[in-house]
């Protein structure tokens, strides 16, 4: 059964970058077959898609935060991560990390959620 | 991206069937087949119920059931149960090689 685990500070300040990590276990990250994600949902809101990463390294972002957005893979660790600069308080939500399936185009596989609240 | 348009709420008795629209243009959900529906209880992560408009994840009730006509999507829930109150979602690929959700839909049971 594959799980998704994020982690990382659940408070950073405004301007800074925040830092998250999704730990994938129950199969490997570097599988062809599947993209990851980053989806985020602030509270009482609705759900945004940040990006995706494929096992090549390529890279999507959600246009409205594309130049904010670094998506990176680490197989070795089977591990995928998430940076965004320059946060305001408009970015504090709960970051879920997600497994695509590149066949079906589904977020079949999701993490928990992690509340990331930004505050000075 | 503007965010797939939803009602926000619908409402049904036990036993009743309800329907919940998600409407989009053709560079997402009137140009692919990549719509999927997920359900969302509070406090917790968004659950896959329906993929590619109307297939099923293994595991999920044949009381849901999704279709598509034109720019619009529709998850249908029959047999509205208790459980079934949640918050629910539409997604789909877009023309940008990127995904949009919709604004959510909160189902009560009366």
């Amino acid at each position: 059964q594959v799980q998704l685990q994020e982690s990382g500070p659940g408070l950073v300040k405004p301007s800074q970058t925040l830092s998250l990590t999704c730990t994938v276990s129950g199969g490997s990250i570097s599988s062809g077959s599947y993209y990851w994600s980053w989806i985020r949902q602030p509270a009482g809101k609705g759900l945004e898609w940040i990006g995706r990463i494929y096992t090549s390294g390529s890279t999507n972002y959600n246009p409205s935060l594309k130049s904010r957005v670094t998506i990176s893979l680490d197989t070795s660790k089977n591990q995928f991560s998430l940076k965004l600069s320059s946060v305001t308080a408009a970015d504090t939500a709960v970051y879920y990390c997600a497994r695509g399936d590149n066949w079906n185009d589904r977020f079949d596989y999701w993490g928990q959620g992690t509340l990331v609240t930004v505050s000075s | 991206q503007s965010a797939l348009t939803q009602p926000a709420s619908v409402s049904g008795s036990p036993g009743q069937s309800i329907t919940i629209s998600c409407t989009g243009t053709s560079s997402d959900v009137g140009g692919y087949n990549y719509v999927c529906w997920y359900q969302q209880h509070p406090g917790k992560a968004p659950k896959l119920m329906i993929y590619d408009v109307t297939n099923r994840p293994s595991g999920v009730s044949n009381r849901f059931s999704g279709s598509k006509s034109g720019n619009t999507a529709s998850l249908t829930i029959s047999g509205l149960q208790a459980e079934d109150e949640a918050e629910y979602y539409c997604s789909s690929y877009t023309s940008r090689s990127t995904y949009v959700f919709g604004t959510g839909t909160k189902v009560t049971v009366l």
